[in-house]
């Protein structure tokens, strides 16, 4: 089955800084990878997506980057804000099946 | 267009006792998945469902855990004779039909402790 491995477990950046999570997957039909964000005690939610068609995808702050060859994608938040602060997860999809198989998440912390 | 909703919200059953975990799609959702969050930890994927249909449950243990999402009403996810081990954050998520699972809108989650 698909496994996904996600780096960092955790990550404090200065506010207005940049941050950077990568995961990586390991099967190659995999083909559609969401990010989502959960705050303590509350519901993930969905906050970019990609598919395996494009390398990048952007919005606003927020942007998504694949390498499909390498496998691997990456989630970069600019100009980070304290209310960025939360657990972000990421998923990797396979087109014949419906379930995600999701990282073990990292703990971003925006320091004022 | 309410979110997809989940209820109780929190449960605490003794050992040995059912528990009984709620949800309702989105409106106009026709695929529902339920996925089980141990404490610090991703989410597993447990079962997928369409109504009166089991899809995928292969992440479904085998024993005392089951799922239906009934022509009405919502789905449900029962769990027999819980044990400690069964304390975890239980979400369900939802897509509307032909979107193939992609874009999962989850509930608020429903926090199971077994005492």
């Amino acid at each position: 089955g698909e496994n996904v491995e996600q780096h960092p477990s955790t990550l404090s950046v200065q506010e207005g800084d940049s941050a950077v999570i990568k995961c990586t997957y390991s099967d190659s039909a995999s083909n559609y990878f969401p990010w989502y964000k959960q705050e303590l005690g509350k519901r993930p939610q969905l906050i970019i997506d990609i598919r395996s068609n494009v390398g990048e995808k952007k919005d606003q702050r927020i942007a998504v980057t694949l390498n499909k060859t390498a496998k691997h994608f990456s989630l970069h938040i600019t100009e980070t804000q304290p209310e960025d602060s939360a657990v972000y997860f990421c998923a990797a999809s396979r087109p014949t099946g419906n379930q995600f198989y999701f990282g073990t998440g990292t703990s971003l912390t925006v320091i004022p | 267009n309410a979110g997809v909703m989940q209820n109780p919200r929190h449960l605490v059953r003794r050992r040995g006792q059912e528990a009984r975990l709620r949800c309702s799609p989105m409106k106009g959702h026709s695929h529902v998945y339920w996925y089980r969050q141990l404490p610090e930890e991703g989410l597993k994927f447990m079962v997928y469902l369409q109504k009166e249909n089991i899809i995928d449950e292969s992440g479904m243990p085998k024993e005392r855990f089951s799922a239906e999402f009934p022509k009405e009403g919502p789905s449900i996810l029962r769990i027999q004779q819980v044990v400690r081990g069964d304390s975890a954050a239980y979400f369900c998520a939802s897509s509307p039909p032909g979107t193939r699972g992609y874009e999962q809108y989850f509930g608020p989650g429903t926090r199971l402790t077994v005492t």
